[in-house]
C-alpha cells in the first residue's frame, strides 16, 4: 500500500518553513525520509520507528505519530540546497526491509 | 569508498527484446532492492533479495526477472513479457539488522524502448 504525502508541490523562498505528511492506511512500524535531486539517486535524510519519537537533521526534523499512522517531515528555514523531491518510505511489514515509498512532494526553494 | 553501482547509465531497448540491468553493491548489504520510477508515481518496488539465492516479487515484478547468485550483485532483467519498461531504474541496498537500515541507492539506469 503506497502512502500518501502532502502537499505534491510546494515552492519557498529561503528562509522560510515548510511541512511535508505522509500517512498511511495500514500500521506503520517505521518511516524513512529521503531526498531526490533531479536525475539523481535518493539519498537517506533519517528514520523514524513507532514510538512517535521526533528525529532532527540539522534544520530538518521529522516526527512519527503511530496512532494517527502519519509522519511529518520539517524543513525550517529553508536553504537552497533543500530544493529536490522528498519521498517517505513506510515498512511493507514488521520484519521485513522492503519499503513501500509515497509519490514524492517536490519543494523549491528559491533566493 | 563503498557504493552501489548501476550500469550503464543509459540503455536503448528495442521491442523484443531482453535487456540485463547491473547493480553491484561494495557495502556489505545483505539486503539489495529493485525500483521502477516514473514521473509522478515515484519508486515502485519489483523485486528485493534479503539473503543470497532468495527473493521475493514486490508489487510490479510481472515481466521483470533477477538472481542473486553473490551478496555483491542483484542484476534486473527486462523482458519482452513488459509492455512499458521505458522508466528510470533504481538499485537499492541495505542492512538486516537493527533498526537503522537507510537505504543506500545506485545512480540509476534510464531504459528507453526505441
Amino acid at each position: 500500500q503506497q502512502p500518501v504525502q502532502s502537499p505534491q508541490a510546494v515552492i519557498l523562498r529561503e528562509g522560510e518553513d515548510a511541512v511535508i505528511n505522509c500517512s498511511s492506511s495500514k500500521a506503520l512500524y517505521s518511516v524513512h525520509w529521503y531526498r531526490q535531486k533531479h536525475g539523481e539517486a535518493p539519498v537517506f535524510l533519517m528514520i523514524l520507528l513507532k514510538g512517535g519519537e521526533q528525529k532532527g537533521h540539522d534544520k530538518i526534523s521529522a516526527s512519527f505519530n503511530e496512532k494517527k499512522q502519519q509522519s511529518s517531515l520539517y524543513l525550517t528555514a529553508s536553504q537552497l540546497s533543500y530544493s529536490g523531491t522528498y519521498f517517505c518510505g513506510t515498512g511493507r511489514s514488521n520484519s521485513g526491509y522492503a519499503l513501500n515509498f509515497g509519490k514524492g512532494t517536490s519543494l523549491l526553494v528559491t533566493p | 569508498d563503498g557504493g552501489i553501482t548501476q550500469s550503464p547509465k543509459y540503455l536503448f531497448r528495442k521491442e523484443g527484446q531482453n535487456v540485463t540491468l547491473s547493480c553491484e553493491q561494495n557495502l556489505n548489504h545483505d539486503a539489495m532492492y529493485w525500483y521502477r520510477q516514473d514521473p509522478g508515481q515515484g519508486l515502485r518496488l519489483i523485486y528485493y533479495s534479503q539473503i543470497v539465492n532468495d527473493f521475493q516479487k514486490g508489487d510490479i515484478a510481472e515481466g521483470y526477472s533477477v538472481s542473486r547468485e553473490k551478496k555483491e550483485s542483484f542484476p534486473l532483467t527486462v523482458t519482452s513479457a513488459q509492455k512499458n519498461p521505458t522508466a528510470f531504474y533504481l538499485c537499492a541496498s541495505s542492512i538486516v539488522t537493527g533498526n537503522n537500515y537507510g537505504y543506500t541507492f545506485g545512480s540509476g539506469t534510464r531504459l528507453t524502448v526505441v
